[in-house]
């Protein structure tokens, strides 16, 4: 039973515009989500992560979003980069992750 | 500085077999978790080592899987009586600390492929 889902397995945007990168979870327990980019034959590399204490965390072009009361993240990447190019997974407190999302930057 | 680093990076084995993986952590990280990743799937966690504690063991798919930590160090995952579901890539993680917000660094990963 995925406590995490990621319902879109592919994303194309055109570079310099937002790319949205959704998220929804089950268990209003959870402390923490973190979001992992990934790419191809590499390990999972952190990207940003939020505390369920808040609702927005900002890093840079990097933005996550969290709604409690929906249990929904986004992760917000503006302007789009194509080596932003990847698969995104999102997890709760690095022990629950989604199926990723692949997103493909169109230069 | 070295990442997290596991061996081999691919293994192949026919049914039945066992095998064993292994995991270096970067130095330092106490904590030390093992997912599988299926063909299409997403991370599946499988155990969790936190410095002398107990090692949370409530992902492992079967008692054909086990995992040991060595010295709060080097890990060793070990899969007996491999089946063809076991097919996955394996993918270690550390992290500084307990804290399920910790930011965790993967190894490349090693790909298992049961014939």
């Amino acid at each position: 039973d995925q406590q995490v889902k990621q319902n879109s397995p592919s994303l194309s945007v055109q570079e310099g515009r937002i790319s949205i990168l959704n998220c929804d979870y089950t268990n209003s327990m959870f402390d923490y989500f973190l979001w992992y980019k990934k790419y191809p034959a590499e390990g999972p590399t952190f990207l940003i992560s939020i505390s369920s204490i808040k609702d927005k965390n900002e890093d840079g072009r990097f933005t996550v979003f969290l709604n409690k009361s929906a249990k929904h993240l986004s992760l917000h990447i503006v302007p789009s980069q194509p080596g932003d190019s990847a698969v995104y997974f999102c997890a709760a407190n690095n022990l629950f992750f989604g199926t990723g999302t692949r997103l493909t930057v169109i230069p | 500085g070295a990442g997290v680093s596991q061996s081999p990076s691919n293994k192949v084995t026919e049914k039945g077999k066992d095998v064993e993986l292994r995991c270096d952590p970067i130095s330092g990280h106490t904590a030390l978790y093992w997912y599988r990743q299926s063909l299409g799937q997403g991370l599946e966690f499988l155990i969790y080592f936190q410095g002398n504690s107990a090692p949370d063991k409530s992902g492992l798919p079967s008692d054909r899987f086990s995992a040991e930590r060595t010295g709060g160090s080097v890990s060793t995952l070990t899969i007996q009586r491999t089946q063809q579901e076991d097919s996955a890539v394996y993918l270690c993680a550390s992290s500084l600390g307990q804290g399920w917000g910790n930011e965790q660094f993967f190894g490349p990963g090693t790909r298992l492929t049961v014939l």
